[in-house]
């Protein structure tokens, strides 16, 4: 089945500077590739996803950038804010809705905004 | 649109005893999926049901169970309880496996075994 990691487990970063984090997957069937953020006792909240025929897709503050070549994507959050501090979860499916092993997904980043 | 809702939100059980989540999922939703959330582990991924069938599961034992009803809803059940079975269960919705929306999951019933 699809394995994906996560890095850092742990970022800290000072409020108005970018935050990158970067995930790699391991199946190349996979197509799908969300960013989840989730605020202490609260819901994932899905922020930005890409699929496989698209290399980038930015919304406003925040990007994502895929290289199915290399098997990794990563998420960029640019001129950070207080309200960006939560743990954010990188996944990978074959399509949207899930696939044979649902949403696969990485350990977390707990991102840290420095005031 | 109203967004998936789980209850209860809060669960306290002891081992051997067995528990029922229920899940609504948004509105024209026939996709339900159910994840496991520990500190230790992660999410992980349990099941997926799709129009009253249970599609995929991922790897748990068998005391982890469950059903979709004709209106979607869904319900898991987790049989002969253990402490390691304390987690967050999120249980996600989308319109379909293979168009074009993405799961959006609900707030979580958290469940404490002691």
């Amino acid at each position: 089945g699809e394995n994906v990691e996560q890095h850092p487990s742990t970022l800290s970063v000072q409020e108005g500077d970018s935050a990158v984090i970067k995930c790699t997957y391991s199946d190349s069937a996979s197509n799908y590739f969300p960013w989840y953020k989730q605020e202490l006792g609260k819901r994932p909240q899905l922020i930005i996803d890409i699929r496989s025929n698209v290399g980038e897709k930015k919304d406003q503050r925040i990007a994502v950038t895929l290289n199915k070549t290399a098997k990794h994507f990563s998420l960029h959050i640019t001129e950070t804010q207080p309200e960006d501090s939560a743990v954010y979860f990188c996944a990978a499916s074959l399509w949207p809705g899930g696939g044979a092993d649902g949403l696969t997904f990485g350990k977390g980043t707990h991102l840290i905004i420095q005031p | 649109k109203a967004g998936v809702t789980q209850t209860p939100r809060y669960l306290i059980k002891t081992r051997g005893q067995q528990v029922t989540l229920s899940c609504s999922p948004i509105s024209g939703h026939r996709s339900v999926s159910w994840y496991q959330q520990t500190p230790g582990q992660g999410l992980q991924f349990l099941f997926e049901y799709f129009s009253e069938t249970q599609r995929n599961k991922g790897n748990f034992p068998g005391r982890f169970s469950g059903r979709q009803f004709s209106n979607s809803r869904s319900e898991m059940n987790v049989s002969t309880l253990e402490l390691g079975d304390s987690a967050l269960y999120l249980c996600a919705s989308s319109h379909s496996r293979v168009e074009q929306d993405t799961q959006y999951f609900g707030p979580g019933t958290r469940l404490t075994v002691l």
